[in-house]
């Protein structure tokens, strides 16, 4: 399978655990999304990466989110003390350079009991 | 204003007749648009992309834009229950590299 991956598909963790999550993309892409989704809404864009730099971040991002694109293969994004309302869907897709066309891999489910 | 708007739905249509989805965006620069279908559960999936104003057909599938009145569009004919979700319009900014995604329409093709 040559799509992209992301570890784990569910997560249930306490509030104020931290979490992390893993996603590899496409081998050729070398831009990188990740995205949250919660029912109801479309995905709402977290952070992008083109090969191992982080070009953007949301404003809305909080200080407890960090993600990481090392030698820019897989990523990982990692939540801090995390709450309630970060329960939600993260979506990690990739493109390559040019047409913008970018392709999701299956998502982590997260819920913070 | 949102950036992508579209209407929530649910749009309801009958087994073999054409959806009609719209999508309106804020951004005037905007570059390449994107049609991605979610199942329940699921991730989203690529259907459709356009970079020019016109039509494009891919299957059942036509994608119109209007970059004048910064709309997009998709068509399905024939519409079968596997068709379905919810349908996300994505915008690709004049100065970002990032998809800005709308709200999402449910649409269900009832048989």
């Amino acid at each position: 399978d040559t799509g992209v991956s992301q570890n784990p598909r569910h997560k249930i963790t306490k509030r104020g655990q931290n979490v992390t999550f893993r996603c590899d993309p496409i081998s050729e892409h070398n831009r990188l999304y990740w995205y949250r989704q919660t029912l109801g809404q479309g995905p709402e864009f977290l952070t992008y990466f083109q090969n191992e730099a982080q070009l953007e971040k949301s404003r809305l991002l909080s200080d407890r989110f960090s993600a990481e694109r090392p030698k820019g293969s897989f990523s990982t994004l990692e939540i801090q003390r995390t709450e309630q309302g970060d329960s939600a869907m993260y979506l990690c897709a990739s493109s390559a350079d040019g047409g913008g066309q970018a392709f999701f891999g299956q998502g982590t489910r997260l819920t913070v009991v | 204003q949102k950036e992508v708007e579209q209407n929530s739905g649910p749009l309801s249509v009958p087994e073999g007749a054409i959806a009609s989805l719209n999508c309106t965006y804020s951004d005037r620069g905007s570059q390449s648009f994107f049609w991605y279908r979610q199942y329940s559960g699921k991730s989203p999936e690529l259907i459709m992309f356009i970079y020019s104003n016109g039509d494009k057909e891919d299957g059942r599938f036509t994608a119109q834009l209007n970059k004048a009145s910064q709309y997009v569009s998709l068509l399905i004919r024939d519409s079968q229950p596997s068709d379905s979700a919810t349908y996300l319009c994505a915008v690709n900014p004049a100065a970002g590299n990032k998809l800005t995604f709308g709200g999402g329409t449910r649409v269900l093709v009832k048989p």
